[in-house]
């Protein structure tokens, strides 16, 4: 089992649809990271947390230390917004990143 | 203005041959990393780099090396490549270390994607 699992691991969605993917973990952890990574393959860091929530544009994210589990939300989502979503916690004796296997996302017009 | 950059994006090489993907950071940013990205996208990292010392080394064979003349270039060197060693490559960086301080977001590259025949 990973130590970091995210569901669904395929979503398909009508432009406009609210979208969540969710995040759980098993390691104590110090930070918890969103990876957005675009077919062509190049990887852009969306959010880190380490309580709360955060909210840019059209995401927001959330973490619940004491459940272990986080969500990535999109909201009025878009064709643009296809991609892979991963999910990445900083834990372990080395707080080195250990990753989700990612979500892929496709939203049509 | 490219803040990582990775060269090349493409690698297409026999078994057997020693290949190497360059990465330059230009953020100012202490620490660097490689990843692999398998072909069922799980990334692992690979080895992780700050202020030139290595830091992380994962249970990597002894084929792969990394090189880093200074904070802002991490190479990786990959001797007698093997089919196994295809997938995509990604370096990245953050300001600091990330068992140093805390919560550092990491800047990907685009990727080296390799493909060993």
């Amino acid at each position: 089992k990973n130590e970091v699992e995210q569901s669904p691991q395929n979503l398909t969605a009508q432009e406009g649809e609210f979208i969540t993917i969710n995040c759980s973990y098993s390691v104590g952890i110090s930070a918890l990271h969103w990876l957005q990574q675009h077919p062509g393959g190049g990887i852009v860091s969306l959010f880190m947390l380490s309580s709360g929530k955060k909210k840019h544009g059209r995401l927001i994210a959330t973490i619940n230390i004491q459940e272990k589990h986080s969500s990535l939300h999109i909201t009025a989502s878009h064709p643009r917004d296809s991609a892979v979503y991963i999910c990445a916690v900083q834990g372990g004796n080395t707080d080195k990143l250990i990753f989700g296997t990612g979500t892929r996302l496709q939203v049509f017009p | 203005d490219t803040a990582v950059s990775q060269t090349p994006k493409y690698l297409v090489t026999q078994m057997g041959n020693d290949k190497s993907i360059k990465c330059e950071q230009n953020l100012g940013h202490d620490t660097m990393y490689w990843y692999k990205q398998d072909s069922k996208k799980f990334l692992k990292i690979m080895f992780s780099y700050n202020n030139k010392e290595l830091i992380i080394n994962e249970t990597v064979p002894n084929r792969f090396s990394p090189k880093s003349p200074d904070k802002a270039h991490l190479n990786l060197h990959i001797n007698s490549l093997e089919l196994g060693d295809s997938a995509v490559y990604f370096c990245a960086s953050s300001q600091s270390f990330l068992g140093v301080t805390l919560q550092e977001t990491q800047y990907f590259g685009p990727g080296t994607r390799l493909l060993v025949l």
